[in-house]
């Protein structure tokens, strides 16, 4: 069946930052797009920015230019996203989730940004 | 900038019927398709509609949504309403640049 797995929960300090990771599988990898969602504490979801996981083009959300990265490893079907100079409002659950509608989500993987 | 916006919260009976609009700030609704999520607590979010109107396999056909261009919003209707249905509910669609863009979300309660 179609999965995505993320990488674990990660603490950083402000200024630092994070390279998440998403493992997908039961599907054809190159075939499809990858999505990045975060959701703060108690708060709703904020779409970062999609991969095109076939070429590598990367389309970000403004709120998130120059901030946000995301590559593809096509031998290990794995997606990742990095931010860069966190600050503390960047603490939130991070979720990929597969083209086009965003389905299914991976387990999220939590960032903590404190000092 | 395009925005989604949704009620912060409904409840009904169960068994009953309730409606869940998302209303887009300009353009047309119409020209993207618009998916609902649901996000139990604690849980990562799943996809209930997409492309408007589509069920995944394994969504209850109690699901279902419709696009209404006349007032540029969206729908999520869920029938024979059940204890389990309690979430929270979201809409996303994309604005005309493609950038996603989600409801601020939804907390159905089922009392």
């Amino acid at each position: 069946q179609v999965q995505l797995v993320q990488s674990g929960a990660e603490v950083k300090k402000p200024g630092a930052s994070v390279k998440l990771s998403c493992k997908a599988s039961g599907y054809s990898f190159t075939s499809y797009h990858m999505h990045w969602v975060r959701q703060a504490p108690g708060q709703g979801l904020e779409w970062m920015g999609v991969i095109n996981c076939a070429n590598g083009s990367i389309r970000n959300a403004r709120e998130f230019q120059g901030r946000v990265t995301m590559t593809r490893d096509t031998s290990t079907t794995t997606v990742y996203m990095e931010l860069l100079s966190l600050r503390s409002e960047d603490t939130a659950m991070y979720y990929c989730a597969k083209s086009p509608w965003f389905d299914p989500w991976g387990q999220g993987s939590l960032v903590t940004v404190s000092s | 900038n395009f925005m989604l916006t949704q009620p912060h919260s409904v409840s009904e009976s169960p068994g009953k019927t309730v409606t869940i609009s998302c209303t887009g700030s300009s353009g047309n609704i119409a020209s993207n398709y618009v998916q609902w999520f649901q996000q139990r607590p604690g849980s990562a979010p799943t996809t209930v509609i997409y492309e408007n109107t589509q069920r995944p396999s394994g969504v209850p056909d109690r699901f279902s949504g419709s696009i209404d261009s006349s007032s540029n919003s969206a729908s999520l209707t869920i029938s024979g309403l059940k204890t389990e249905d309690e979430a929270y509910y979201y809409c996303q669609s994309y604005d005309t640049t493609n950038q996603g863009v989600f409801g601020g979300g939804t907390k159905l309660t089922v009392l």
